[in-house]
């Protein structure tokens, strides 16, 4: 069974904060993680795809880095806005592109 | 266009009430899929369907029944659920399934939040 464990569960940041959270899996037979945003009332929202030993990704004051000889990947968030409270949820593939979530890590930033 | 559309945003259904959810894309995806998603827990995959062929079934009960009439459209018709099946359903799709190992973004609609009473 593919276990995907996120940290910390929950995290209240003041407006202007940079912060960071993990996910961590199993390191043998990987092939991919996802990071995906899922605002309220809103569809998840894919984030990035990594599939390499330490790639880094970056989508405006958001980025990504990835370990898989470790097992994790770090999502980071410079500055944080109002607007970036969302649950971050990773994921990865154990079955051609049939996806095992984790529980995700519930942002909130307050102004 | 990157939008997955789903009908309804809310159902709330009696045990012995039969009702269908609905799932829509024109992205051209050849795969499709249909996840629960508890509170505070995260989405667990029930169905895949690629290229309108039922691949998986997670062991789910056959209260649940998936359909897939095109290559756009996905259904998931529900007869006699429980209380326990409250959930959000979420539905999903990617351009394709198995084909890149892993690599494929599944794209979600906002879901469809189920009440059973």
């Amino acid at each position: 069974i593919l276990n995907v464990e996120q940290s910390p569960q929950s995290l209240h940041v003041q407006e202007g904060d940079s912060t960071n959270f993990t996910c961590s899996f199993p390191s043998s037979n990987f092939y991919a993680l996802h990071w995906y945003r899922w605002e309220t009332a809103k569809s998840p929202e894919a984030l990035f795809v990594m599939t390499l030993n330490g790639d880094e990704k970056k989508k405006g004051r958001i980025s990504a880095t990835l370990n898989t000889k470790e097992g994790y990947s770090y999502l980071y968030i410079k500055g944080s806005q109002p607007e970036d409270s969302a649950t971050y949820l990773c994921a990865l593939p154990y079955n051609n592109n049939d996806m095992r979530f984790g529980a995700g890590t519930r942002l909130t930033v307050k102004p | 266009d990157t939008e997955v559309t789903q009908t309804p945003k809310h159902l709330v259904m009696g045990m012995t009430n039969k009702k269908s959810l609905k799932c829509e894309q024109h992205m051209g995806h050849r795969a499709m899929y249909w996840y629960k998603q508890k509170a505070k827990k995260p989405p667990e995959l029930m169905f895949v369907y690629s290229y309108e062929k039922l691949s998986i079934n997670e062991s789910v009960p056959s209260r649940f029944s998936p359909e897939c009439p095109n290559s756009s459209l996905l259904n998931l018709h529900l007869h006699a659920l429980q209380p326990e099946d409250s959930a959000l359903y979420l539905c999903a799709s990617s351009q394709g399934w198995g084909e890149r190992e892993g690599r494929d973004t599944q794209y979600f609609g906002p879901g469809t939040r189920l009440t059973v009473l």
